[in-house]
């Protein structure tokens, strides 16, 4: 069964600094990798995607993420954080074949953004 | 742009009643899902239901938990006797289809207090 692992809880940046959520996942072959973001008080809002081809995804809101099998890592980055990009974010991974194709989440990074 | 919508947004409800969570997927949307999140953990899947029964359920949802499709445009989920533990931020999804995982749209969830 396919697993996902955000190791941070909390982290702070100051808005126009750069960032990076770090994502790590465990599944046998191929998967299908997601960042979703969750402002407060609404629903999960898909940034981005990762299914095949090249290995550096671009999403909304200036997001990418960058596929790394050797590492099994899907690290979501931003250039420079604006304080409305302050929610939390979600890393999930679903089976490409077999397995579930429904997406197991992390337990979420919380981006705190000071001014 | 399409919306999966839930009501209540809130809900508080004491310890041993039955509630029930409402979600009206997208309207040509066929599967469904419930997912929760308890505070400070991550979101779990609970179950999807496709052509008016269970298609997949997690060891989370026992025999306290009920889905159903009462009608042609909403999905529920009813938990029949709350516990504490109950206390958690429940979602709905809806997608086109059972591998259609870019599709997977989320609703802004219903946060359920059980005292």
């Amino acid at each position: 069964a396919q697993s996902v692992t955000q190791p941070d809880i909390h982290i702070t940046v100051s808005e126009g600094a750069s960032l990076e959520l770090r994502c790590n996942y465990s599944y046998g072959a191929t998967p299908y990798l997601f960042w979703y973001v969750q402002s407060p008080g609404q629903g999960l809002q898909l940034l981005l995607k990762y299914f095949s081809g090249d290995t550096l995804v671009q999403g909304i809101k200036g997001f990418e993420a960058e596929f790394k099998r050797s590492q099994s890592s899907f690290n979501l980055r931003k250039p420079s954080v604006h304080w409305s990009d302050a929610a939390e974010y979600f890393c999930a991974v679903a089976a490409a074949s077999g397995g579930s194709y429904i997406p197991t989440f992390g337990r979420g990074t919380s981006l705190i953004v000071h001014p | 742009e399409p919306e999966v919508t839930q009501t209540p947004s809130h809900q508080v409800t004491q310890m041993g009643q039955e509630v029930i969570l409402r979600c009206v997927p997208i309207s040509n949307h066929l599967y469904f899902y419930w997912y929760r999140q308890i505070l400070g953990q991550k979101v779990e899947f609970l179950v999807s239901f496709y052509n008016n029964e269970i298609s997949e359920k997690s060891e989370i949802f026992d025999d306290q938990f009920s889905v159903e499709r009462p009608d042609g445009s909403n999905f529920t989920l009813k938990i029949r006797s709350t516990k504490l533990e109950d206390s958690a931020m429940y979602f709905c999804a809806s997608s086109e289809g059972r591998g259609d995982v870019e599709g997977y749209t989320f609703g802004s969830g219903t946060r359920l207090t059980v005292v």
